[in-house]
C-alpha cells in the first residue's frame, strides 16, 4: 500500500480564498483523523471520522473550516474563506484502532495564507 | 477535554540514555502512545501502552502507570539520527476512540 496521500504538498493562497484539503486513507482503515500542526499550538486534533461518519468535531475552529468524508477513500477538509491565522501543516491520518493502535500519517499539508 | 505535558525541549549526549516524561488527564483513558517527527517530516508511531508496565522494543521502550496517569519514553544508545520531536498521545475510549496529543518533546543529541 502506499501509505496516506495528502495533496497538494504545499499551498500558498490569499486571504479570503477557498482551500480545499484532500487525504486518502490506508485501504480498510476504517478510522479518519485531521491534524493542524503549529508551533504554538502543537498537534491540534480537528476533526475524525470512522467510517466515513463524522464523529467528533469538537476541535474544528470555526465555521470557516469543513470536513467530509464521501467514501471510505477520500476526504477533504475545507476552509472558507482563509485567514492568515490558518498557516500552519495539515495532517491527516487513518488507524485501524481497536485491532492496530498505529495512527499512519500522510505527509501532510503546508498551508501559507498571504 | 483532556490535556497532556511534556517537557518542551531535551539535550543528551550521544551514546547516553534518556527518559521523556508524559503526564495525562483525561475521561475514558484507553492508552498511550508515543509518536517521532522528524523536522519537516510526518509523525511516526513507535510505541502503544495500555496496561502499566514497560514495552521494550529495540533501543525505545515505552512505561505506563495508569494509576499515576504518567508515561515516559527510555531511549538508549542515542544516536544523532535520534534528534526529533517525540510526542505522546493518549487513546480515549467509549465507543469510538479519539487520539490527542501532547506539545511534543523536542531531544536535541549532541555529540
Amino acid at each position: 500500500d502506499a501509505g496516506v496521500i495528502q495533496s497538494p504538498r504545499h499551498e500558498v493562497t490569499e486571504m479570503g480564498q477557498e482551500v480545499t484539503l484532500r487525504c486518502k486513507p490506508i485501504s480498510g482503515h476504517d478510522y479518519l483523523f485531521w491534524y493542524r500542526q503549529t508551533m504554538m499550538r502543537g498537534l491540534e486534533l480537528l476533526i475524525y471520522f470512522n467510517n466515513n461518519v463524522p464523529i467528533d468535531d469538537s476541535g474544528m475552529p470555526e465555521d470557516r473550516f469543513s470536513a467530509k468524508m464521501p467514501n471510505a477513500s477520500f476526504s477533504t477538509l475545507k476552509i472558507q474563506p482563509s485567514e492568515p491565522r490558518d498557516s500552519a501543516v495539515y495532517f491527516c491520518a487513518s488507524s485501524l484502532l481497536g485491532r492496530d493502535e498505529k495512527l499512519f500519517f500522510g505527509s501532510g499539508t503546508q498551508l501559507s495564507v498571504l | 477535554g483532556q490535556s497532556l505535558e511534556q517537557p518542551s525541549e531535551v539535550t543528551a549526549v550521544e551514546g547516553a540514555i534518556v527518559q521523556i516524561n508524559c503526564t495525562y488527564q483525561t475521561s475514558g483513558f484507553y492508552g498511550l502512545s508515543w509518536y517521532q517527527q522528524h523536522d519537516g517530516g510526518a509523525p511516526t508511531f513507535l510505541s502503544y501502552n495500555a496496561l502499566d508496565g514497560l514495552e521494550e522494543t529495540g533501543r525505545f521502550s515505552s512505561f505506563l502507570s495508569r494509576s499515576d496517569s504518567y508515561g515516559y519514553l527510555l531511549l538508549q544508545e542515542l544516536q544523532m539520527k535520534d534528534s526529533a520531536s517525540y510526542f505522546c498521545a493518549v487513546s480515549q475510549g467509549g465507543g469510538y476512540q479519539k487520539v490527542t496529543f501532547g506539545t511534543g518533546t523536542k531531544l536535541q543529541v549532541i555529540p
